[in-house]
């Protein structure tokens, strides 16, 4: 089974400044898709960055990219010039890929992070 | 594109009453949908795998009873709470993967906004 453990329970920095969630992984796989999501607290989850595991190019979107380490089975994310709207709650998540995707999400526990204004 | 919607979005009923919420795709058709439950503070858990026109698959340690899942068309999914007890309130969220078209991404999960079930 696999298993997601975002080991930063929260996280606070100053509004502008850049933060790093991170994430590990551990899975027998070698096709599988990660993600990370953030849910504010609205609660409505949303997509906020998508790596395949076969590109070795790190994923970004904008002031969001990930350090995606296959070997370590490390994902983090970093979020660059943060602002207020940053605060939520991030999850990372991981899915095997080619397999009609019978199985759901495994999420981490999550970080809350807090943007200081 | 690739909105997804659940109906209610706050319910509270009666503890023996049943409850049914429903998940829809708005602009993607969904070959699979995914019910999720999320306790307060915590992460969340994947409850059942839905795809049109089959059986749904539960996880382990969730009543298929209880939780009655109906996937009826590509667009449409629903998660009945039969005789809900207060233990069964929680924050339900749905989630749908679409056909590899218009920009979705196959892999890729679009979450519905929850429905908050509290039972008295």
């Amino acid at each position: 089974a696999q298993t997601v453990t975002q080991s930063q329970p929260e996280m606070s920095v100053q509004e502008a400044e850049t933060v790093t969630l991170s994430c590990t992984y551990d899975t027998s796989e070698n096709n599988y898709y990660l993600f990370w999501y953030k849910q504010p607290p609205s609660r409505q989850m949303i997509l906020v960055i998508r790596q395949e595991a076969y590109k070795q190019q790190n994923a970004t979107e904008n002031r969001f990219s990930v350090n995606f380490q296959k070997a370590a089975k490390s994902f983090s994310l970093k979020i660059s010039d943060s602002q207020l709207g940053d605060t939520a709650m991030y999850f990372c998540a991981f899915i095997e890929s080619g397999g009609g995707g019978a199985d759901g999400l495994t999420f981490g526990k999550g970080t809350h992070l807090i943007i200081q204004p | 594109g690739a909105v997804v919607s659940q109906h209610p979005s706050w319910v509270i009923c009666k503890s023996g009453t049943s409850v049914k919420i429903e998940c829809r795709s708005l602009d993607f058709q969904a070959t699979t949908m995914f019910w999720y439950r999320q306790f307060p503070k915590q992460s969340l858990m994947l409850m059942a795998t839905s795809n049109e026109g089959s059986k749904a698959t539960y996880e382990q340690g969730v009543e298929k009873d209880k939780f009655l899942i109906n996937h009826a068309s590509l667009t449409l999914s629903t998660l009945t709470v039969t005789s809900a007890h207060p233990e069964d309130s929680s924050f339900y969220i749905c989630s749908a993967r679409g056909v590899l078209a218009g920009g979705l991404h196959q892999e890729t999960q679009y979450f519905g906004p929850g429905t908050r079930l509290l039972v008295l």
